[in-house]
């Protein structure tokens, strides 16, 4: 089954340290993608990728980073430097930019 | 520049009709509409071209207004699965294949029995 899968659901991390996010998509998909989702803000892109070992900030890439140095894999690090790293992230792919978006199921971080 | 839906949230009873709006401040050249239910994924529902017909989707259909630049999504006979926040997305930029869907903060959907 083609699909894409993020890890792990939950997250908690203390305040201070990075974590990283994975993403996996078997879709054969060039471009993937990372949202923030916060109640009431809709979905903000955090960085995009639409091939291999070249990525995009988005709206609100400021204290994450990431890598493409596979096709089928975008993990995000959401480092120290990102003042309020609670919230939903949101992996997704598609064939192109403008296509049909395919999400993962949601990494729910929680810093305490 | 985000797209701004209309209205921020609907309350309606199994059986009664909705209708979402998606306006741009700017020529739209396609328009994608998602639902999602909460605490999961986003799921797509469909795109509307610019010049393309009307979509539709069991009882969810849109239309695509390239003159008031705006989509709308109409649930007809809404059903409890229908309950959820809906999000429509326009590209960026244009028609340029490379160019990334921004999406607008959601309508949030619930269906009473």
């Amino acid at each position: 089954d083609g699909g894409i899968t993020q890890s792990p659901k939950y997250l908690f991390r203390k305040e201070g340290q990075n974590v990283t996010l994975s993403c996996e998509q078997n879709l054969n998909h060039d471009a993937m993608y990372w949202y923030r989702q916060d109640p009431g803000q809709g979905l903000r892109l955090i960085y995009y990728s639409q091939i291999v070992n070249d990525f995009q900030k988005g709206d609100i890439a400021e204290g994450y980073s990431v890598s493409r140095e596979k096709k089928e894999s975008f993990p995000l690090t959401v480092t120290s430097a990102q003042k309020n790293p609670t919230a939903f992230y949101l992996c997704a792919s598609s064939i192109g930019g403008v296509g049909e978006q395919f999400f993962g199921p949601g990494t729910r971080l929680t810093v305490l | 520049q985000q797209p701004v839906q209309s209205p921020q949230a609907v309350i309606l009873r199994e059986g009664e009709d909705a209708v979402i709006n998606c306006s741009s401040s700017k020529a739209l050249y396609s328009v994608h509409w998602y639902r999602q239910k909460h605490g999961e994924a986003p799921v797509f529902l469909m795109i509307l071209l610019k010049g393309g017909e009307q979509k539709g989707h069991e009882k969810i259909s849109a239309s695509f207004n390239e003159k008031k630049q705006q989509s709308s999504l109409y649930l007809t006979a809404s059903q409890l699965s229908y309950s959820g926040t809906y999000f429509c997305g326009t590209p960026r930029a244009g028609l340029n294949r490379d160019d990334k869907i921004i999406f607008g903060k959601g309508t949030r959907l619930h269906i009473l029995p």
